[in-house]
C-alpha cells in the first residue's frame, strides 16, 4: 500500500494564482482531512471530509475549497494564491469517522511558497 | 489561550535520561488523547494514545488527567533516535477533529 500520498512535494506560486494539491490514499479510509502546519502554531485544520460528497470546514478554511467524489482522493485548492497561504499542508486519513481512536495516517506533506 | 498548550522547549538531554513532557488543553469535552512524534521537516506520526488509566508502550509512558485537563509523557532511557518534536493532539468539537499543541523539541545528545 502507497498509504497516503500527496502531489506536488514543493511548489512556489505567484500571488492571485490559483493551484489544486492532491491527496489520495489507498486505504479506503472513510475520513480525510487537510492540515496547514507554520512555526509556531501548530497543525490547523482547514477542511475535513467523513465520507464521498461530504465536506465541512474546520479551523481556517478561508481562501480553500475541496470536494470528495471519491473515497480515495480528496484535493484541496487555492482559489486565488496570497503569501499569508505560504505553508506546508499535510494531507491526513483514517479508518473511521466515528472512533476518534483511530490514528491519522499522513502523506509527506506539501510545501507551498506564494511570492 | 490555545486550546491546546505545549512547552517548545527544547528539552537537551544525554544518552539514557529520563524525560517528561507536559500538555495541557481547555476543551473539557475533549474525548480522545494522542501524542504523535514529527521528525524534521517529515509528517506526524501516532506515537501513542492515552488513556484515563495511562498506558505504557515500551520506554514511554502517557498518563491523563481530566479533572486537571492535562497530560503528560514519559519518556525513559532516551535515545539518539528519540530526538524529534512530540506533539500533543486531542479531539474537540466531533470525532476526528483534531486539535495539536505546537509542540515540545527534544534533544538527546551522546
Amino acid at each position: 500500500n502507497a498509504g497516503v500520498t500527496q502531489t506536488p512535494k514543493f511548489q512556489v506560486l505567484k500571488t492571485g494564482q490559483s493551484m489544486t494539491l492532491q491527496c489520495a490514499q489507498d486505504m479506503n479510509h472513510e475520513y480525510m482531512s487537510w492540515y496547514r502546519q507554520d512555526p509556531g502554531m501548530g497543525l490547523r485544520l482547514i477542511h475535513y471530509s467523513v465520507g464521498a460528497g461530504i465536506t465541512d470546514q474546520g479551523e481556517v478554511p478561508n481562501g480553500y475549497n475541496v470536494s470528495r467524489s471519491t473515497t480515495e482522493d480528496f484535493p484541496l485548492r487555492l482559489l486565488s494564491a496570497a503569501p499569508s497561504q505560504t505553508s506546508v499542508y499535510f494531507c491526513a486519513s483514517s479508518y473511521s469517522r466515528t472512533n476518534s481512536n483511530q490514528p491519522q495516517h499522513f502523506g509527506d506533506g506539501t510545501r507551498l511558497s506564494i511570492l | 489561550r490555545k486550546e491546546v498548550e505545549q512547552d517548545p522547549g527544547p528539552f537537551n538531554v544525554p544518552e539514557g535520561a529520563t524525560v517528561a513532557f507536559n500538555c495541557t488543553y481547555s476543551n473539557s469535552a475533549s474525548q480522545s488523547f494522542f501524542w504523535y512524534r514529527q521528525d524534521c521537516r517529515k509528517e506526524p506520526k501516532l506515537l501513542m494514545s492515552v488513556y484515563s488509566s495511562g498506558n505504557e508502550d515500551g520506554r514511554f509512558t502517557a498518563q491523563l488527567n481530566r479533572a486537571s485537563q492535562y497530560i503528560s509523557l514519559l519518556i525513559r532511557d532516551s535515545k539518539l533516535s528519540d530526538s524529534a518534536t512530540y506533539l500533543c493532539v486531542v479531539t474537540s468539537g466531533g470525532f476526528q477533529k483534531l486539535v495539536f499543541g505546537t509542540g515540545t523539541r527534544l534533544l538527546v545528545s551522546p
